[in-house]
């Protein structure tokens, strides 16, 4: 299995500055063929499901504000929140989907300071 | 909008056989893949498996001796039956699509909570 490993597990960060989730996978999820990088970023809000934010590591959602951006390849990837808003309190996941079992990171959770 | 919804039993007892089924509406089953994810309270994202819209079925090595899923595309559901449960098969159980070649899941149920308990 491709092991997803998050950092930090927990992350305060005030209102307006910029919040940085990093996502590290076990093996490379850049797919030669087609150049393109097999991860995905959720934000799970309190009592609701994910919610997809970006793809193919830094393609955002279509309505996802564009604040959000991920960026990285192979085997190191970010999530960037430029200007931290309240409405982004929440848990961030990423994910692997370059092989099955799909796996996830065990979510890094964003509190504002 | 594609929208998913569980239903099934909040509450199984050990050993026996949970069962749950995801009704979808404002889209086609047709062309994509249909997940099982699941979430212990207070914890990460597993996925569990899923049944593409012609039958074909993939799922965790983990959970795969366990694990029955099935797809009715005449009636826009699908289903999860995972036996043998114990308590540490209680968690939020979440049906999700994956698109095929895209591969991300993009559409989520509200998810449902089993509990697994005499």
């Amino acid at each position: 299995d491709i092991v997803m490993t998050q950092s930090p597990d927990s992350l305060a960060v005030s209102l307006g500055e910029r919040a940085t989730i990093n996502c590290k996978s076990s093996q490379n999820l850049l797919y030669t063929s087609n150049n393109k990088d097999y991860l995905a970023w959720y934000q799970q809000k309190p009592g609701q499901p994910p919610k997809l934010l970006i793809y193919w590591a830094s393609t955002r959602e279509s309505g996802v504000p564009d604040r959000f951006s991920g960026s990285g390849s192979g085997t190191e990837f970010t999530l960037t929140i430029s200007s931290l808003q309240a409405e982004d309190v929440a848990v961030y996941h990423c994910q692997q989907y370059y092989d099955t079992p799909y796996t996830f990171g065990q979510g890094t959770k964003l509190e504002i300071k | 909008q594609v929208q998913l919804q569980e239903s099934g039993p909040g509450l199984v007892k050990p050993w026996e056989t949970l069962s749950l089924t995801c009704s979808v509406s404002g889209g086609p089953m047709t062309g994509y893949y249909w997940n099982w994810i699941r979430q212990p309270p207070g914890k990460g994202l597993e996925w569990i498996g899923y049944v593409y819209y012609n039958g074909k079925t993939n799922s965790a090595p983990s959970l795969k001796s366990r694990v029955t899923m099935s797809v009715d595309t005449s009636k826009n559901q699908f289903s999860l039956k995972l036996s043998s449960v114990t308590a540490s098969d209680t968690a939020v159980y979440y049906c999700v699509r994956l698109g095929d070649g895209d591969y991300y899941f993009d559409y989520w149920g509200q998810g449902a909570l089993v509990t697994v308990s005499s």
